[in-house]
């Protein structure tokens, strides 16, 4: 069975740092782009992040970049989300996922179930 | 940045009704528009790619039609278990936007 399963998530004051992790399994982890995906209870969803399946490109959201650092070890089938300088609207359910790809079309097709960072003085 | 922008916000509709949900981009974005559903304290699930392709196994009465800017999700006659909110993505350029969903009510 394809899964992703986050962990990493807590509360902490602003300020703070935090490491969310992701761990694969199901499919050839290597292969494959990855994101990472926000969203505030109530809200809507914001793309955060992406890494390349071999970790050598990246992009961010303006609202992370210089912050936030998304990396993997396709040794350990793990994505990684490093959260620096962690702001009170950083709080949010963070999803990691799948990039699918069909010819030159790219899409979201797998999720996590989501870990929760709260970030509050 | 690109901007997604759907609508309605929200819908009431009827077990049995055909659903149409809007999604406009600021600027063209070819077919590269993607459809989600999310269900309360659930993460989203893929429902369309490329505009119109169903993603496996995803029930037939969705389907998604539109290119350039203006795009179209259909529910062709709507289940109890398709409650739930929609989002749009495009995947033309980052960062990836999403619309701000619509919420399909019972009414």
């Amino acid at each position: 069975e394809v899964q992703l399963v986050e962990s990493g998530g807590g509360l902490l004051q602003p300020g703070g740092s935090l490491r969310l992790s992701c761990a694969a399994s199901g499919f050839t982890f290597s292969s494959y782009w990855m994101h990472w995906v926000r969203q505030v209870p109530g809200k809507g969803l914001v793309w955060v992040s992406r890494i390349n399946s071999d970790g050598s490109s990246t992009s961010y959201a303006d609202s992370v970049k210089g912050r936030f650092t998304i990396s993997r070890d396709n040794a350990k089938n793990t994505l990684y989300l490093q959260m620096n300088s962690l702001r009170a609207e950083d709080t949010a359910v963070y999803y990691c996922v799948r990039n699918g790809l069909s010819y030159y079309y790219y899409y979201m097709d797998v999720w996590g179930k989501g870990t929760t960072v709260t970030v509050s003085s | 940045d690109i901007q997604m922008t759907q609508s309605p916000s929200s819908l009431s509709a009827s077990v049995g009704d055909r659903v149409t949900i809007t999604c406009r981009a600021s600027q063209s974005i070819s077919s590269h528009l993607n459809w989600y559903q999310q269900k309360p304290g659930k993460a989203p699930n893929l429902l369309i790619y490329s505009a119109s392709s169903l993603q496996s196994g995803v029930p037939l009465r969705f389907s998604g039609s539109g290119s350039g800017t203006d795009f179209t999700l259909t529910i062709s006659s709507l289940q109890p278990e398709d409650f739930a909110t929609y989002y749009c993505q495009q995947s033309y350029s980052t960062p990836w936007t999403f619309g701000q969903g619509t919420k399909v009510e019972i009414k």
